[in-house]
């Protein structure tokens, strides 16, 4: 089945400890990205990538970090979480290469306490 | 801030009517998107509408595309319960969410 796989699903941390969020996509996208969303403010793009070794910032890319060595995984990090990265955050791929049709994945909900 | 802002933030309506929601943007666009989210699930698209088309249907869906107005419309008709959910715009320019208009679709 052609889907988009974020892990975990839930996941509470502490401030300050490192954690990364997996995603990966069986469809061979060129183009993925990462958002998160927060009640009252849409979802705002973190990352996205066009292709493998390549990333670019979105809107929000402060705390956060990412990584595209491989087609399939793009993976979320956050090297020190801090309260305010308390969101649900979502990975997305593409077909077409850009922003276009993008496939969504069932989301990750983190709370940083 | 965003390119797409969608209009009305929520709508409520009866099984059976018509539900009409808006979107406005600021500069050309190549293409606007359509997409819906059940209730903390991720989005789903549901229909692209390209610079150089009017309307484009797809199923209980009519998208309507104003490029002089930079507005957008849609249309879903006979609406179910199984419509409610929140529906957001997005360009390709501009790579961006709005936040959204809320539907739902009462029994």
């Amino acid at each position: 089945e052609a889907q988009v796989t974020q892990n975990p699903r839930y996941l509470i941390t502490v401030t300050g400890k490192k954690l990364t969020v997996t995603c990966s996509q069986n469809m061979n996208h060129e183009y993925m990205s990462w958002y998160r969303q927060d009640p009252g403010l849409g979802l705002r793009q973190i990352y996205y990538s066009m292709n493998v070794e390549v990333t670019d910032k979105g809107d929000v890319p402060e705390g956060y970090k990412v990584s595209r060595k491989e087609k399939r995984n793009f993976p979320l990090i956050l090297e020190s979480p801090s309260p305010n990265q308390t969101s649900l955050y979502f990975c997305a791929s593409s077909p077409s290469g850009t922003f276009e049709k993008l496939f969504f994945g069932s989301g990750t909900q983190l709370s940083v306490l | 801030s965003q390119q797409g802002e969608e209009d009305p933030q929520a709508l409520s309506i009866q099984e059976g009517e018509n539900a009409t929601m808006n979107c406005s943007y600021k500069t050309s666009i190549n293409n606007l998107q359509w997409y819906r989210q059940n209730s903390g699930r991720g989005l789903v698209h549901l229909i692209l509408i390209r610079s150089n088309e009017r309307e484009k249907h797809s199923g209980r869906l009519r998208v309507t595309l104003d490029t002089s107005k930079k507005s957008s419309s849609l249309l879903i008709t006979a609406s179910r319960a199984a419509d409610t959910a929140s529906y957001f715009c997005a360009t390709e320019d501009d790579m961006r969410f709005g936040a959204g208009t809320r539907l739902t679709v009462k029994p």
